[in-house]
């Protein structure tokens, strides 16, 4: 069965600096990921996807992530946070078509941007 | 465009009260879903639809049930409701399975006395 790890519940970053969220998977086979964020009171959105192709994947709002297969890796990064990114984010993965239709996601990082 | 419509926002329920959660899309999709939120746990499956008069379990299907009578429209009901299900409940939409995005709704919160 697959599932998803995210390290660190919670991170703060300053506004402009570096912004790093981890999530490493498990799954039998190469999965399909996705990081969606979540603002107070709100359902999640999706930031950005792997499905083929290209391992550097770029999203909305100047995130991006890079699939690494040899370290089960899919880390969310913004090179410079700002006061709006504070929110929620989370790691899901989902096997291929064909298998079973679970997404299964992470426990979720909240994130604190600092004026 | 409304995309995913949750009825109701919030709900209080008494131990062993019966109620349904009324999930609504817009946008034709054939896959439908319902998860629940806890703190620390991320969302979990508890049932989904891959089509007009198909359910499947989730993760954690236990103590709901669901139909999905029509197309844009999938129903969570609680029998006999129990104070562990007080969660964020939330529906999404997609078109296909695998790499397809899912469209949330805003989410209903429950709490069960």
């Amino acid at each position: 069965a697959q599932s998803v790890t995210q390290l660190g519940s919670h991170v703060s970053v300053s506004e402009g600096a570096l912004v790093l969220l981890r999530c490493n998977y498990s799954s039998s086979v190469p999965p399909y990921l996705f990081w969606y964020v979540q603002y107070p009171n709100q359902g999640l959105q999706l930031l950005l996807k792997y499905t083929t192709g290209a391992t550097l994947v770029k999203g909305i709002n100047g995130f991006e992530a890079e699939f690494k297969k040899s370290e089960t890796s899919f880390h969310l990064t913004k090179p410079s946070a700002h006061m709006s990114d504070a929110a929620e984010y989370f790691c899901a993965v989902r096997p291929p078509e064909g298998m079973n239709n679970d997404m299964r996601f992470g426990a979720g990082t909240r994130l604190t941007v600092k004026p | 465009n409304a995309g995913v419509t949750q009825t109701p926002k919030f709900r209080v329920l008494k131990t062993g009260q019966s109620m349904t959660l009324l999930c609504a899309q817009d946008m034709n999709h054939e896959y439908m879903y319902w998860y629940r939120q806890d703190p620390g746990m991320g969302l979990r499956l508890i049932h989904y639809s891959v089509g007009e008069g198909t359910t499947a379990k989730g993760e954690v299907p236990d103590g709901y049930n669901v139909s999905r009578l029509k197309k844009q429209n999938f129903l969570l009901g609680l029998e006999s409701a129990a104070p562990s299900q007080t969660s964020v409940y939330f529906c999404a939409s997609s078109w296909t399975s695998g790499g397809d995005i899912q469209y949330f709704g805003a989410g209903t919160r429950l709490s069960v006395l």
